[in-house]
């Protein structure tokens, strides 16, 4: 059994377009997260979820936007997709432990996004 | 400064070799700490957590200094399949909530 899936694992799109990428978790984790890995294979946080609180990196563009329908799905869609938003995009999900303790993250196994 | 900030390498070593990654952190209330590790392509998963006394799993130890805010992992015995990047992970409370915060990472390859 898949941990946290996403799909799809890859897209290739053009500039300008919508996209969006799901992804699903069966670990009944309270926290979901969308990571971005660039060229230059650094992982940057995009936004961490949960059912009470979405919490965004500030430097992520407003184009960005997580949509969570239930507990276990945390959706990433992206409008007017651009060059630079060429990456590879991991899912990731967690157990909050006490006070600011967390478990460790799983992650999907991600999308590699291209933009043309 | 960088949150989490690790030597990105290469580290070119040999089979059999020790090789010994450091990371340091910026969030003195930090309170979760691992590493990862992420092969070429595939996502990150975890190799293991770091306590505060120190642990040791197999060839891998971790020890963790509060004080001077960094993390170490130690790789006894090298081996061909140890080739991959190494991520230090930390929580980072506070102004960006209970966020796990990845380190650049530390390439590894093993050479035979």
């Amino acid at each position: 059994d898949t941990a946290v899936s996403q799909t799809p694992k890859y897209l290739v799109t053009q500039m300008g377009n919508d996209k969006s990428i799901k992804c699903e978790q069966n670990l009944g984790h309270d926290t979901m997260y969308w990571y971005k890995q660039d060229s230059k294979k650094f992982l940057k946080i995009m936004f961490s979820y949960n059912n009470k609180e979405l919490i965004i990196n500030e430097t992520v563009p407003n184009r960005f936007s997580p949509k969570s329908p239930d507990k276990a799905h945390l959706n990433l869609h992206i409008n007017s997709l651009e060059l630079g938003d060429s990456a590879v995009y991991f899912c990731a999900s967690s157990q909050d432990g006490e006070g600011w303790r967390n478990t460790e993250a799983f992650f999907g196994q991600g999308t590699r996004l291209t933009v043309v | 400064r960088k949150e989490v900030e690790q030597d990105p390498g290469p580290f070119n070593v040999p089979e059999g070799a020790t090789v010994a990654f450091n990371c340091t952190y910026s969030n003195s209330a930090s309170q979760s700490f691992f590493w990862y590790r992420q092969d070429c392509r595939k996502e990150p998963k975890l190799l293991m957590s770091v306590y505060s006394s120190g642990n040791e799993d197999g060839r891998f130890t971790a020890q963790l200094n509060r004080a001077s805010q960094y993390i170490s992992l130690l790789i006894r015995d090298s081996k061909l399949s140890d080739s991959a990047t190494y991520l230090c992970v930390v929580n980072a409370p506070g102004n960006a909530g209970n966020m796990l915060t990845f380190g650049g990472g530390t390439r590894l390859m093993v050479k035979p």
